[in-house]
């Protein structure tokens, strides 16, 4: 089964600073990848997912992805951060069916 | 919008005590999945269900059980729960057989194992 690994616990940023959480998978086949958010106390969330074509794709709230096949990669990346965004975020991968990694805690202080 | 209802949101269940975990979702989804989130863990998948009657073990199937009688509903059994389970547990449904949608999740029950 495919696995998912994500690098970072927590990241606290400021206000504006730019943002990149990292995701790399294992499974040699074709996957579909996603990223999910869950803000606190509510459920989770789909930013955005990947299939195929463009590799680098566009969510909701300003959040885009980079799929790098050669890397096993699926970065997720934001040029500003807002408070808004604190909330963990969860890569997955979908090779039949979905695994997600640990999550990464983000904090955006005011 | 696509419902998916998990019967209770919190459970407080005694160790060795059988539970039942319950989802229902709306919208004639095939795929059905129950996982466990834990700090610092993520999600870890328990079962899923391709179709009624159909079940597959996921990463941390020991200790659960499943029953998927109609499509619409997909149970988690402990059969005998351990403070070990204690976790917020999450149902997901997802509208085809392999891969490329979406999961919508239920809102979670979060089950104390004293």
């Amino acid at each position: 089964a495919q696995s998912v690994s994500q690098h970072n616990h927590h990241v606290i940023l400021s206000e504006a600073a730019s943002l990149e959480l990292g995701c790399n998978y294992s499974y040699g086949g074709t996957v579909n990848l996603f990223w999910y958010v869950q803000y606190p106390g509510q459920h989770l969330q789909l930013l955005l997912k990947y299939f195929s074509g463009d590799p680098l794709v566009k969510g909701i709230k300003g959040f885009e992805a980079e799929f790098i096949k050669s890397k096993f990669s699926f970065n997720l990346r934001k040029p500003s951060v807002q408070w808004s965004d604190t909330a963990e975020y969860f890569c997955a991968v979908n090779a039949g069916d979905m695994r997600f990694g640990a999550g990464t805690r983000l904090t955006v202080k005011p | 919008d696509v419902k998916v209802t998990q019967s209770s949101r919190y459970l407080v269940k005694r160790t060795g005590e059988k539970v039942f975990l319950e989802c229902v979702q709306d919208m004639d989804h095939e795929n059905m999945f129950w996982y466990r989130q834990d700090p610092g863990l993520g999600l870890r998948l328990i079962y899923f269900s391709y179709d009624v009657k159909m079940k597959e073990k996921g990463d941390i199937p020991e200790g659960y059980s499943v029953s998927r009688e109609k499509k619409e509903r997909f149970s988690l059994i402990l059969e005998s729960a351990s403070t070990n389970q204690t976790s917020m547990y999450l149902c997901a449904s997802s509208p085809v057989a392999r891969g490329n949608e979406k999961l919508f999740f239920g809102s979670g029950t979060q089950l104390s194992v004293l």
